[in-house]
């Protein structure tokens, strides 16, 4: 079956820029998307089809997918950022989930 | 707008079976697709399955084959998920969400299914 490798961790400063990594074979020829979810809430989706952005999410999320990496980009970082990030790409018409970023701003 | 809404937190002794449904407005449900997932406490996303409001098919993953099963009533334009013989270690947040522009766009808000003795 797929898998998707993300990091457990990432720290970042405020106002720095913060890049989350998902590995997973071929990724580049398969959509990856990127969920944002905070204690207690429904995870949210920041990016969808490689690079898109939802409307209402701030232009300061990115992404990018290339080899076997799609990556999230999270330029002036805030702590209002500070949330658990997955990657999601499909497998065929079955979801398969990274294992989840912890982002920490301090 | 787009809204899911999910029934209430279950309490379930092991063995049991639990019914989680996923009520959707503000858009055609035969449309899209409706995945369910899964997260257990401090743990990551969990795929479930996946169900065709249009025709019923359904999709799901390995782990869960013979286990769960997912319908839907598009009369009251709902989805559902079951899951038989449940474990402690089936204590999780359940979520449908639904598929578009190639992800899940729209969640519901969340099923707590606490499975104890």
């Amino acid at each position: 079956s797929y898998e998707l490798t993300q990091p457990p961790s990432v720290s970042v400063s405020p106002g720095q820029t913060a890049s989350i990594t998902c590995s997973g074979d071929k990724l580049e020829y398969k959509y990856a998307s990127w969920y944002q979810q905070k204690p207690g809430q429904s995870p949210v989706v920041v990016i969808h089809q490689d690079t898109k952005r939802p409307s209402g999410i701030p232009e300061r999320f990115s992404g990018s997918n290339s080899g076997n990496t799609a990556t999230l980009t999270i330029s002036g970082t805030q702590a209002m950022d500070e949330a658990d990030y997955y990657c999601q790409a499909w497998d065929s018409s079955f979801v398969v989930f990274g294992g989840g970023t912890r982002l920490t701003v301090l | 707008q787009v809204q899911l809404v999910q029934s209430g937190a279950e309490v379930k002794k092991p063995g049991a079976s639990v019914r989680v449904s996923c009520k959707a407005s503000g858009y055609a449900f035969s449309r899209y697709h409706m995945h369910w997932v899964r997260q257990a406490p401090g743990q990551g996303l969990e795929w479930m399955g996946i169900i065709n409001p249009n025709d019923g098919g359904t999709g799901y993953a390995q782990k869960f084959q013979g286990r769960v099963t997912m319908t839907r009533d598009t009369s009251t334009n709902t989805a559902f998920m079951e899951m038989s013989r449940m474990r402690p270690e089936d204590t999780a947040v359940y979520y449908c969400a639904r598929v578009a522009n190639q992800c899940l766009d729209n969640w519901g808000q969340g099923t707590l299914v606490t499975v104890s003795s």
